[in-house]
């Protein structure tokens, strides 16, 4: 068990709807990062928030969208759904604001399907 | 652009022998590389890393070399187990990019028992 939490673990829904996927950190992990995991593809890194602010930004659509609250808890949003949106997407967390030594702690991942 | 590559989607081997995993990047900015594993239906777990100022990083059947002037990595396993089965993901940060972390495409491992 990472500590880090992701919900929902799965979720279908249609082409044009809005979905978000909820992340909650490691306990006193400040930095979340999110990342796509398509069909026989690699980690996209789409997003990084430390401590409430956008600190790094990937491969992201301008459909997609994400946040992170005072207590920490991150959400990614992801708008006029395509069935290429399909994928698993990670929440991975970090202690962050020090040395970037890459080494993350993800969850389980929230698998979406887009039909 | 793929700043981290890993050219060989699967490997097989057999059990007890060794398996080396090969990952190469581009940005000559990275200071950290990490090797992670990943089972079916579970996120990454961390495995091993090498800090760009070392050539070496052993911990226990797990050994990561770098070669900077080339640009590469790779992963030693040995021995090899059915239990090591999985798919391996081979990351690169940068002290200068805060926390940014850049993910290769992966290697899918079987160990044949």
């Amino acid at each position: 068990d990472s500590g880090v939490t992701q919900t929902p673990k799965h979720l279908i829904t249609a082409t044009g709807q809005r979905v978000t996927l909820r992340c909650s950190p490691r306990s006193g992990d400040l930095s979340v990062y999110w990342y796509q995991q398509s069909l026989d593809q690699g980690l996209q890194f789409l997003i990084q928030y430390y401590n409430g602010e956008e600190r790094a930004k990937g491969n992201i659509l301008e459909r997609f969208s994400a946040q992170q609250f005072p207590d920490l808890h991150s959400e990614l949003n992801l708008s006029s759904l395509e069935l290429g949106d399909s994928a698993l997407y990670f929440c991975a967390s970090s202690v962050g604001g020090g040395v970037n030594t890459g080494e993350l702690f993800f969850g389980e991942g929230s698998r979406l399907t887009v039909l | 652009d793929q700043q981290v590559k890993q050219n060989s989607p699967s490997l097989s081997v057999q059990e007890g022998r060794i398996s080396i995993l090969n990952c190469d990047y581009t940005n000559s900015m990275f200071d950290y590389f990490l090797w992670y594993k990943k089972y079916p239906a579970e996120g990454p777990t961390f495995l091993i890393s090498i800090s760009s100022i070392k050539d070496k990083n052993e911990d226990g059947r797990f050994t990561v070399f770098l070669n900077k002037s080339a640009k590469h990595l790779s992963l030693h396993i040995v021995p090899s187990q059915p239990g090591d089965s999985a798919v391996y993901f081979c990351a690169a940060s940068a002290f200068a990019s805060y926390d940014k972390v850049i993910f290769g495409p992966g290697t899918s491992l079987s160990v044949i028992p």
